[in-house]
């Protein structure tokens, strides 16, 4: 049984930067691809960007281009998200979210969410 | 990018009746399909199906999805207290980006 499991919840000010992390334990999946999905409160589904950890390329959604990185840490297995120049638009829970197998984007595991808070 | 709408935004229903969720894609491709998810509050989503029509590991049966290139539907047979939720529809191909449609919520009449 995979298990997505987050850090906890920041609160930030606006302009500056968060990262977030997800360790995947319970499976040996390295090339099924983690994803970031965040959710504003009340909002949809926003898909953020992904990355195949054993090839260590990201995708990234056009509209957070420049603004975020997503990398792994295979010693770790941990997966990292790191969104910069932070706006109060970005407050939302980041969810890590893994594909269901190579090939497969769609997401049977998920994390339990993370909670940023952008706040002056 | 390829935009999602969901219809109804708001359907409300009793246990035991049938519920019909509409997601339709901007355009189609070759190679692309639709995923759906089941969101509970404070909880995050689960799959229910992928590649249009098939049903994740542990979904009940009364949960069915068809359609294919612009269309695609969520079909709940036979409504349970534990339905209601908000249901998502996910459009992906066979590389990023992927999109998702702003929800359905599905909700006792």
């Amino acid at each position: 049984q995979v298990q997505l499991v987050q850090s906890g919840a920041e609160v930030k000010k606006p302009g500056s930067s968060v990262k977030v992390s997800c360790k995947v334990s319970g499976g040996t999946s390295s090339n099924y691809a983690l994803n970031w999905v965040r959710q504003a409160p009340g909002q949809g589904l926003e898909w953020v960007g992904g990355i195949v950890p054993v090839f260590g390329a990201a995708n990234y959604a056009r509209r957070f281009q420049g603004r975020v990185t997503i990398t792994t840490d295979d010693s770790t297995g941990t997966t990292n998200m790191e969104l910069r120049s932070l706006r109060s638009e970005d407050t939302a829970v980041y969810y890590c979210a893994r594909e269901a197998g190579v090939k497969q984007p769609f997401f049977d595991s998920w994390g339990q969410g993370t909670l940023v808070t952008v706040t002056s | 990018e390829i935009v999602l709408t969901q219809s109804p935004g708001t359907l409300s229903l009793s246990p035991g009746e049938r519920a019909t969720l509409s997601c339709r894609a901007s355009q189609s491709g070759r190679g692309s399909y639709v995923a759906w998810y089941q969101q509970k509050p404070g909880q995050a989503p689960r799959l229910l199906i992928y590649d249009a029509s098939s049903r994740a590991t542990g979904i009940p049966d009364r949960f069915s999805g068809s359609g294919s290139g612009t269309d695609f539907t969520l079909t709940i047979s036979r409504l349970e207290p534990e339905d209601f939720a908000v249901y998502y529809c996910q459009h992906y191909g066979s590389s990023p980006p992927y999109s998702f449609g702003q929800g359905t919520k599905l909700e006792i009449k």
